[in-house]
């Protein structure tokens, strides 16, 4: 099974600043990486897939780089809707396996 | 508007059974997997089972092997989880989800791109 690390587990940003969350894959997962985004009480939304693609209605300021083992989602000029917790999954190889998450708090 | 929506969590004791439903709609179901993902209490997200289209393919998570079972039926348009012998660590909110597509180079790829809002499964005595 392929192991996803996410880095930090908690990244403390203020509004308006930029954050960088990390995701690296035991393994080479090509560009067959999502990101999901979770608010208190919601279940998770798609955000990005093929490690840089956004979904359907997500703003331009999300957005994914990487490739192999090590990807980035960046979030510019962070809204008070973006504070959530954040997790990347491979879906390159079955079983499917996500990161255990990233908490991006208001600093 | 793409929507699933889940059912049939409660309080179970341990060693007891729940039927989870998902119930899809502004799609056609037929077209894709699904998967159904649990998240235990201040925890993060744990792909559980997964069915293709026709039902003739199906994966769970060893946890879940031989107590589990995830169905289908496209006719209705839902999804099930029948869960038996549960146990406390079983206790999560279970999202239905949809496994979306792509192909590439003669392969597919499935991330999860609608999800539910969620049930909740408690297990204790």
């Amino acid at each position: 099974e392929i192991v996803v690390t996410q880095s930090p587990a908690t990244l403390s940003v203020s509004p308006g600043e930029r954050a960088t969350l990390s995701c690296r894959a035991s393994q080479d997962v090509s560009t067959n990486l999502a990101w999901y985004q979770q608010t208190p009480g919601q279940a998770p939304r798609l955000l990005i897939s093929g490690a840089s693609t956004r979904a359907t209605g997500i703003p331009a300021r999300f957005s994914g780089s990487g490739s192999g083992t090590e990807f980035t989602l960046t979030i510019t000029s962070l809204q008070s809707e973006d504070f959530a917790v954040y997790y990347c999954q491979q879906y390159n190889k079955w079983p499917r396996s996500f990161g255990q998450g990233t908490k991006l708090e208001i600093k | 508007e793409v929507q699933l929506v889940e059912s049939g969590g409660g309080l179970v004791q341990p060693g007891g059974s729940l039927r989870l439903s998902c119930a899809a709609s502004g799609f056609t179901l037929l077209n894709y997997w699904m998967s159904w993902v649990r998240q235990a209490p201040g925890k993060g997200l744990e792909w559980v089972a997964n069915i293709k289209q026709d039902s003739s393919d199906i994966y769970y998570v060893d946890s879940v092997k031989g107590r589990f079972t995830i169905s289908r039926d496209n006719t209705e348009n839902s999804v099930y989880l029948q869960m038996n012998s549960l146990r406390a660590e079983d206790t999560a909110v279970y999202y239905c989800v949809r496994d979306f597509h792509v192909r590439s180079r003669d392969k597919y790829y499935y991330y999860m791109d609608v999800w539910g809002k969620g049930t909740t499964v408690t297990v204790s005595s």
